[in-house]
C-alpha cells in the first residue's frame, strides 16, 4: 500500500559503476520528482517529470539520467560513479494542478559510493 | 529564484512544552504554498501541515500550527504539548508556478527532553 516506493533502500557501490534506483507510485499523479539529500541534510530538487515529459532538469551532471516509461514510475541512472554522489535520493510525486499541491516522497535510497 | 532560509540548525524542548521553529522565505510569485515537513530517523519525509498564501488563516493540525507573517515573509512552526515522537529534522518549503517546484530550506533538528 506504500504511495511512493525506491528501491533499493540502500546501495553502496564502487567509483566508475552504473547503477539505477528505481521509483513507483501508486498515487495516480502526474508529476514525479527525484531530489538529492546531501551530509549536511540539504535537499535539492534534480529532475521534474510530468506525464513522461522532462519538466525540470537543475544543474545536474550528465552523468545523471531519468527515465519514465510511464508516469508511475520514474527511474534514476547513474553512470560513472564518483564520491561525491554519496547521497539519500529521494523520489516524490504530486498532482498536477496548478494550485495547492504538496509532494509526497518515498522513503529514500541512501547511495554510498566507495 | 526561490529561497527558504532557516536559521535555527538546531533545537531543544522538554517534553510538553511548546517550541517554535523559524523558517522566511523569498519569492517574486504572488500564488504559492508554504509547508513543513517532518523527517524522522527513518528518512521518510512527511508533511505536518500547509499554508497556501492567498489564505489570511493560519493552518493548523493538531498540536502543529503555523504564524504566516506574508508582509515579512515569515512561516514559523509552532509545537505544542511536545512528545517524544516529535523528534526529527523539520524542513521549511516553499512551492509556486504551475510546475509545483518545492524549493527546501536546510532544516531545523529538532530534540525533544524526556
Amino acid at each position: 500500500d506504500t504511495a511512493v516506493s525506491q528501491t533499493p533502500k540502500y546501495l553502496v557501490t564502487q567509483m566508475g559503476n552504473d547503477k539505477s534506483i528505481k521509483c513507483e507510485q501508486n498515487l495516480g499523479h502526474d508529476t514525479m520528482y527525484w531530489y538529492k539529500q546531501d551530509s549536511k541534510k540539504f535537499l535539492k530538487i534534480m529532475f521534474s517529470y510530468n506525464n513522461k515529459e522532462l519538466i525540470i532538469n537543475e544543474t545536474v551532471p550528465n552523468r545523471f539520467s531519468p527515465k519514465s516509461p510511464d508516469k508511475a514510475h520514474l527511474n534514476l541512472h547513474i553512470n560513472s560513479l564518483e564520491l561525491g554522489d554519496s547521497a539519500v535520493y529521494f523520489c516524490a510525486s504530486s498532482p498536477w494542478t496548478g494550485g495547492n499541491t504538496e509532494a509526497f516522497f518515498g522513503q529514500g535510497t541512501r547511495l554510498t559510493v566507495v | 529564484a526561490q529561497t527558504v532560509t532557516q536559521s535555527q540548525p538546531e533545537m531543544s524542548v522538554q517534553e510538553a512544552e511548546t517550541v517554535t521553529l523559524s523558517c522566511t522565505y523569498d519569492t517574486s510569485e504572488s500564488d504559492y504554498y508554504l509547508f513543513w515537513y517532518k523527517q524522522p530517523p527513518s528518512r521518510q519525509m512527511i508533511l505536518v501541515i500547509r499554508q497556501e498564501a492567498y489564505k489570511q488563516q493560519n493552518a493548523t493540525e493538531n498540536r502543529f500550527s503555523v504564524n504566516f507573517q506574508k508582509a515579512a515573509k515569515s512561516f514559523s512552526l509552532k509545537i505544542s504539548d511536545s512528545q517524544l515522537g516529535d523528534a526529527a529534522m523539520y524542513f521549511c518549503a516553499q512551492g509556486s508556478g504551475g510546475y509545483q517546484k518545492v524549493t527546501f530550506g536546510t532544516g531545523t533538528k529538532l530534540q525533544v527532553i524526556p
